[in-house]
């Protein structure tokens, strides 16, 4: 398997433009995470789905994001309007969680920065 | 709310020497507790799971134990090489199904 896929790697865009990152889970895992990173929080739990609900989404700092994921093997996370203290790198995991004690695994990241 | 704390937060060790990493929660609900390891630029890398039930884990060079009631966990990792350097992160899943991440312990193996 080709592991937890992201795109873009790196996305550059101006203060009020909308940004979509992408995440393709490993085949079979049912529970998809997205993460935010930045050195002065660091990583924090946007939104996770369970069989493509989304479960928990306590995290997302505010109606400006938006997440979906429409089918097992794909998810979005939507910024509208974006904003510089957005600048981050966003991750997307994925697990089985069938039980409670599965690994998890992680994309490579998109690197947002929003001038 | 699960707080997860990583002391120290940098470490600098020559080549040969055996890493301790700390890791300490607030929480003793958990369901397991993972590390993971992060290059510069990638993403995370599990490196071992301890479920809520077992002391240790162990995988080649590195060995994690965990203690629950005291909410610790170290991560030890023998004889360090230059390609260890990294920064190493744990997470707790607590019982209310979510993983807490500490700030990380970055790590720099001299040759």
């Amino acid at each position: 398997d080709a592991g937890v896929i992201q795109s873009p790697r790196h996305e550059v865009t101006e203060m009020g433009q909308e940004v979509t990152l992408r995440c393709k889970p490993i085949s079979g895992h049912n529970s998809l995470f997205w993460y935010r990173q930045t050195m002065m929080r660091g990583l924090e739990l946007l939104i996770y789905f369970n069989n493509n609900v989304p479960i928990d989404d306590s995290g997302m700092p505010e109606d400006r994001f938006s997440a979906k994921m429409p089918n097992a093997s794909f998810s979005t996370l939507k910024i509208q309007p974006s904003e510089p203290r957005d600048s981050a790198v966003y991750f997307c995991a994925s697990s089985s969680l069938r039980g409670t004690n599965e690994k998890l695994f992680f994309g490579s990241g998109t690197q947002l920065s929003v001038l | 709310k699960q707080e997860v704390t990583q002391i120290p937060a940098a470490l600098s060790v020559p080549e040969g020497e055996n890493l301790v990493l700390n890791c300490s929660f607030t929480d003793s609900a958990i369901y397991n507790l993972q590390w993971f390891r992060q290059d510069p630029g990638k993403g995370l890398t599990s490196l071992l799971l301890i479920q809520s039930s077992q002391r240790e884990q162990t995988s080649g060079r590195l060995n994690a134990s965990l203690d629950k009631s005291s909410g610790r966990s170290t991560l030890y990792i023998a004889a360090s090489q230059p390609g260890d350097s990294a920064t190493y992160l744990c997470a707790v899943f607590s019982n209310d199904y979510k993983l807490s991440f500490g700030a990380g312990t970055t790590v720099t193996v001299r040759a």
